[in-house]
C-alpha cells in the first residue's frame, strides 16, 4: 500500500512570495490533516478535512494560509504572502475511521525556508 | 482540551543500555495515546498506540509503552537500544470522540552513543 505522498520535499522562497504544497493521502482515507512543525517543536494541526469538508481550521492563519481538498482526495496548502516565521516543515497526514480508530499516517513533509 | 508534556528534551544513552522516555498528558475526557518516531528529514512513523485493553503495548521491534491512568502517563521503554534508534520521539493524545484531533508533545531527542 502506498503511503502519503507530498511534494515538493524542499522549498526556499523570499518573504512576501507565495508557495503551495501538495498532498496525496493513502487511498481510501477520508480524513486529511495539515500540520506545521517548527524546528524543535511538535507538529501543530493547521487544518483537518473530512472528505472535502473542513472539520477544524481553528489554528490556520487565515489571513495568509489557505487549503483546499477538491474531490475529497488530493489537497493543497498555500501561503501568500510568506513571512520569515513560516519557515517550518509542513506535514500531511491521513486516516481512516474504517480502522476503528483514527490512527494518522504521515507523509515525508515539505521543508520550507523563508529568507 | 488536551495537553502533552515530554519533560526530557534530550536523552543520551549508550548502545545496548535501556531507555525510558516520559510522557504525561492532561485531558478532561478519555484519550487514545500514541508514540511516533521521526528520523532526520522524514515524516512521523507510528511506533505504538494505546486504544483500550491491556495497559502495556508492545511492538515487534522491542519497544513498549505503558498506560497509567492514575498518573496520566504513557511512558515509552526499550530494554536495549541501538545506534539506529537515534531519532526524535513524539508522544500524542487524541480524544475518543469528536474530531480525533491529535495533540503532540514537544518531542524527546534520543541520542544513542557507541
Amino acid at each position: 500500500e502506498a503511503g502519503v505522498a507530498q511534494s515538493p520535499r524542499y522549498k526556499i522562497i523570499e518573504k512576501r512570495q507565495s508557495v503551495a504544497f501538495w498532498c496525496n493521502p493513502i487511498s481510501g482515507h477520508a480524513t486529511l490533516y495539515w500540520y506545521q512543525q517548527i524546528l524543535g517543536q511538535g507538529p501543530k494541526l493547521l487544518i483537518q478535512f473530512q472528505n472535502n469538508g473542513v472539520v477544524d481550521d481553528s489554528q490556520l492563519p487565515k489571513d495568509r494560509f489557505s487549503a483546499e481538498r477538491l474531490k475529497g482526495v488530493d489537497s493543497t496548502l498555500k501561503i501568500q504572502p510568506a513571512k520569515l516565521e513560516d519557515s517550518a516543515v509542513y506535514l500531511c497526514a491521513s486516516s481512516s475511521r474504517a480502522e476503528g480508530t483514527d490512527t494518522q499516517y504521515f507523509g515525508p513533509g515539505t521543508r520550507l525556508t523563508v529568507l | 482540551a488536551q495537553s502533552v508534556t515530554q519533560l526530557d528534551s534530550q536523552v543520551p544513552v549508550f548502545e545496548e543500555a535501556p531507555v525510558e522516555l516520559r510522557c504525561n498528558y492532561s485531558s478532561s475526557v478519555s484519550v487514545y495515546l500514541f508514540w511516533y518516531v521521526q528520523y532526520p528529514n522524514q515524516g512521523l512513523q507510528l511506533l505504538l498506540k494505546y486504544l483500550s485493553g491491556s495497559t502495556l503495548v508492545e511492538s515487534i521491534n522491542g519497544f513498549e509503552a505503558e498506560f497509567n491512568k492514575s498518573q496520566t502517563s504513557f511512558h515509552f521503554r526499550k530494554p536495549s537500544v541501538h545506534i539506529s534508534d537515534t531519532a526524535e520521539y513524539f508522544c500524542a493524545v487524541s480524544p475518543l470522540s469528536g474530531t480525533y484531533k491529535y495533540i503532540f508533545g514537544t518531542g524527546t531527542r534520543l541520542k544513542v552513543l557507541a
